[in-house]
């Protein structure tokens, strides 16, 4: 779907830097969410949003914050990157028939 | 809590017939299921409500048995491109973010 994207796709940045991850939507969905996918783990909730500026915290959200000032954009942003937050990082939306559409993810290095 | 997928992986030869597990220690509101194929996006297959229906997408299908708490999903008359991760995501109550299970990966060989 075109309908969500992820900006960057790929970024290298080193400890201690705070970097921002963008998610954004054409689809006008209130429901937004922020995931990391490791090995073995799967897929763990960061954090999501229920609407502009309505966000709350999920599984893993230590290191990390959220803002929605639109309802087309969601952005995830880590305050000080450690080692441990290299992951790929998915944003979805929720459809309205009930599923999740998953933008095509950001690949985050933290050296 | 995060719901148990088995197996964690599975070969199939083309044709073959096979069936992906997730169950939940918890009551559960709804079950999804996605395919995901390697250095791609996980993609939505299909949602089972409770209520025990069962639901069908081409050749790949599921079951949930809410008393149970647990979902299953078939794959029928395996093809190549079936191959990939599959993951189920449960939701214990309704516009609950969904909680993905490890992945069960799938691979069908010729």
């Amino acid at each position: 779907d075109a309908g969500i994207t992820q900006s960057p796709r790929h970024k290298v940045t080193e400890t201690g830097t705070p970097v921002t991850l963008r998610c954004h939507q054409t689809e006008n969905h209130r429901y937004m969410y922020w995931y990391r996918q490791d090995p073995g783990h799967g897929l763990r909730l960061i954090h999501y949003s229920y609407g502009v500026k309505d966000t709350d915290k999920g599984e893993v959200s230590d290191g990390y914050s959220v803002s929605r000032s639109k309802t087309e954009d969601f952005l995830l942003t880590l305050e000080s990157a450690t080692s441990s937050q290299t992951s790929v990082y998915f944003c979805a939306t929720l459809q309205g028939a009930g599923g999740y559409t998953f933008g095509s993810g950001t690949r985050l290095t933290v050296v | 809590q995060q719901p148990v997928q088995s197996p964690q992986a599975v070969i199939l030869r083309e044709g073959e017939d096979a069936v992906i597990n997730c169950s939940s220690s918890k009551a559960l509101y709804s079950v999804h299921w996605y395919r995901q194929k390697h250095g791609e996006a996980p993609v939505f297959l299909m949602i089972l409500l409770k209520g025990g229906e069962q639901k069908g997408h081409e050749k790949i299908s599921a079951s949930f048995n809410e008393k149970k708490q647990q979902s299953s999903l078939y794959l029928t008359a395996s093809q190549l491109s079936y191959s990939g991760t599959y993951f189920c995501g449960t939701e214990n109550s309704g516009n609950t973010p969904l909680v993905f299970g490890k992945g069960t990966r799938l691979s069908v060989i010729a």
